[in-house]
């Protein structure tokens, strides 16, 4: 167990549909990086927030967008599904945002889009 | 920008035999190196690291690798496998200026009694 936990573990819903998966960092922990896992693109960086602000983008599309709050929680949110997004959505955290620091991941969010 | 090779997308091995999964990376700035393991249903957990320093690194589960910066190479090594090492082996690389994991394809170790 690596003490981030994110919810739900499954979801399935429709096209065009919005959702929103939850992440909570490990404890002290500052940095939340976002993941996707998918089939076609493999394992790929979305974005990163640390202390409550962005810090980093990756192949994230304007579709998707995230925020962490002031208890360093994260929430991504997808709007407008398509079939493409179904994928393991994986969410990790670390101390700071130093890249010696180690990732620790979630057990991720297996999203369904039919 | 940084990328992640890893030839082998499968590798079958037995039990008690040594393994080595291929890893090689492409970058024009200083890295750092990763190791994750990800067994099914579960995330990723990290294996081992290279930051600096010796170029042997040992890691969890009787794991180490090796980074060798002039073949931009970073395989890992089992000297002997068990069954429950079965999971998908995933390298990955981070620009030291930045926090953003690059990953390759991910290489799937079978180990068969």
């Amino acid at each position: 167990d690596s003490g981030v936990t994110q919810t739900p573990k499954h979801l399935i819903t429709a096209t065009g549909q919005r959702v929103t998966l939850r992440c909570s960092p490990r404890s002290g922990d500052l940095s939340v990086y976002w993941y996707q896992q998918s089939l076609d693109q493999g394992l790929q960086f979305l974005i990163q927030y640390y202390n409550g602000e962005e810090r980093a983008k990756g192949n994230i599309l304007e579709r998707f967008s995230a925020q962490q709050f002031p208890d360093l929680h994260s929430e991504l949110n997808l709007s407008s599904l398509e079939l493409g997004d179904s994928a393991l959505y994986f969410c990790a955290s670390s101390v700071v945002a130093g890249g010696r620091d180690t990732q620790y991941f979630g057990p991720g969010t297996r999203l369904t889009v039919l | 920008a940084q990328s992640v090779t890893q030839l082998d997308s499968q590798v079958p091995v037995f039990e008690e035999a040594p393994v080595e999964l291929r890893c090689n990376y492409s970058s024009s700035v200083s890295v750092y190196l990763f190791w994750y393991v990800q067994y099914p249903n579960q995330g990723l957990q990290l294996l081992l690291k290279y930051l600096s320093g010796s170029t042997l690194v040992k890691g969890i589960n009787g794991f180490e690798a090796e980074f060798n910066k002039s073949q931009t190479s970073f395989h890992l090594r089992k000297p002997s496998v068990h069954i429950s090492d079965t999971a998908e082996y995933f390298c990955a690389v981070m620009n030291t200026g930045f926090q953003k994991l690059v990953f390759g394809t991910g290489t799937r170790l079978l180990v068969s009694p």
